[in-house]
Formats: C-alpha cells, sequence, structure tokens
C-alpha cells in the first residue's frame, strides 16, 4: 500500500499570511503512461464533509479560490495557501489516487495565529 | 449541484450488520467510493466499485466483512457492513469519482454515523 505523510501535524498562520502543508508518498505518483501525477488534495471544516481542492496534483478544482495551490511531482508535494483568510480553518488531507487501495495522509489543521 | 443523500445509519451491536445507502442524480454515470472517519481521526478510504461494477476494491481492514454494490437504476450505492466491531464505529462518507472509474473523488455525502456498541 502507498504511505502518504503529511507535515506538520498542524500549523497556525496569521491572516493575510501564507500557509504551507507537505505531502510525501511512499511511491512515486508520477505516471509514465500520461505524465500526470495521482494526487489530490482535499479541505475538511469541522462538522462538515471534506471538500476537493486540487487534483492531478496542481489542477484547482472548479469554484475553489486561486489562493490555493499545488505543487510537486513524484513523491513530494505541496499544498499552498497564498493568503490566509477566516474561512481557510480546517483540516487538510492529502490523496493518493494512484492505486488501490486509495490512501489519505493523516491531516494537516489549519489555525489562524 | 450534486448531492449525495445517504441512510442507514445507526447503532448496532457488535456482530451486527448494517445497510447503507447512498442515492444522486445521475451516479450511474461515476464511480463510487465509502470513506469513513473514526471520532477524532483522519480519513480512511474504505471501497469503490466503478460504475459498470466491473472493478470493485477494498481496503485489507474490511475485506470479507464489508461489501459495495450499486443499483444503476435507482442511482443507489450500498454498503453492507457485516461482523462489525467497535473499531468499525465512524462516520461513513458517500462519495463520488470524477468518472466512471475515476479513484479522484469529486463529490462527498454529509457522512453517517455508525455506532458499534453493546
Amino acid at each position: 500500500d502507498i504511505v502518504m505523510t503529511q507535515s506538520p501535524d498542524s500549523l497556525a498562520v496569521s491572516l493575510g499570511e501564507r500557509a504551507t502543508i507537505n505531502c510525501k508518498s511512499s511511491q512515486n505518483l508520477l505516471s509514465s503512461a500520461d505524465n500526470r501525477n495521482y494526487l489530490s488534495w482535499h479541505q475538511q471544516k469541522p462538522g462538515q464533509p471534506p471538500k476537493l481542492l486540487i487534483y492531478w496534483a496542481s489542477t484547482r478544482e472548479s469554484g475553489v479560490p486561486d489562493r490555493f495551490s499545488g505543487s510537486g511531482s513524484g513523491t513530494h508535494f505541496t499544498l499552498t495557501i497564498s493568503s490566509l483568510q477566516a474561512e481557510d480553518v480546517a483540516f487538510y488531507y492529502c490523496h493518493q489516487h494512484y492505486s488501490a487501495p486509495i490512501t489519505f495522509g493523516g491531516g494537516t489543521k489549519v489555525e489562524i495565529k | 449541484q450534486v448531492q449525495l443523500v445517504e441512510s442507514g445509519g445507526g447503532v448496532v451491536l457488535p456482530g451486527g450488520s448494517l445497510r447503507l445507502s447512498c442515492e444522486a442524480s445521475g451516479f450511474s454515470n461515476y464511480a463510487a467510493h465509502w470513506v469513513r472517519q473514526a471520532p477524532g481521526k483522519g480519513l480512511e478510504w474504505v471501497a469503490l466499485m466503478s460504475s459498470d461494477r466491473s472493478e470493485e476494491r477494498y481496503a485489507a481492514s474490511v475485506k470479507g466483512r464489508l461489501s459495495i454494490s450499486r443499483d444503476n437504476s435507482k442511482n443507489t450505492v450500498y454498503l453492507d457492513l457485516n461482523s462489525l466491531r467497535s473499531d468499525d464505529t465512524a462516520v461513513y462518507f458517500c462519495a463520488r469519482g470524477k468518472s466512471p472509474t475515476s479513484y479522484i473523488i469529486d463529490h462527498w455525502g454529509h457522512g453517517m454515523l455508525v455506532t458499534v456498541s453493546s
């Protein structure tokens, strides 16, 4: 199984500042067949279901604000919130969609400093 | 707006069974996933089924005890939970794949709490 490791477990960022979350996979998520990285990011606010933010490592889902961006390739990936807003307080999970069993990272809690 | 409407959660005795259902307009054209979240914990993918039922996969922790199925005429997906244990206690989310076979989850239901307790 592909193991997804996120860091940090939590971070506190001032409003308007940048937040960066890292995700490492135990196997390469870059497909040689289509040159895509099979990595998504989801946001989960308290008491709500998760919401897809990013897929193919860097493609923003429709309706997601452009302050959210994804980068990385192979085994190392990053989710960046360029200017943290109050409504961004949530848990963030990376998710590999390269192979079954599908696996998630342990989550990163983002708070306001 | 895609809405996944779930039903069937509740309290069940250890060793018992439960069936969860999830209905969504047009669901027959998309892969279906179930993901669970134990209280205060992260997300754990449980099962998937492609739109045409040709692919069916499970997490090792539930294989042989949980079973995913679908009735495309009703746009409904099911998760049968059997031989339930206390560590199966979780909110169970129904989710949709981005395409008939996609492992990318793009829409989530609100989740149903399943509590396994005597």
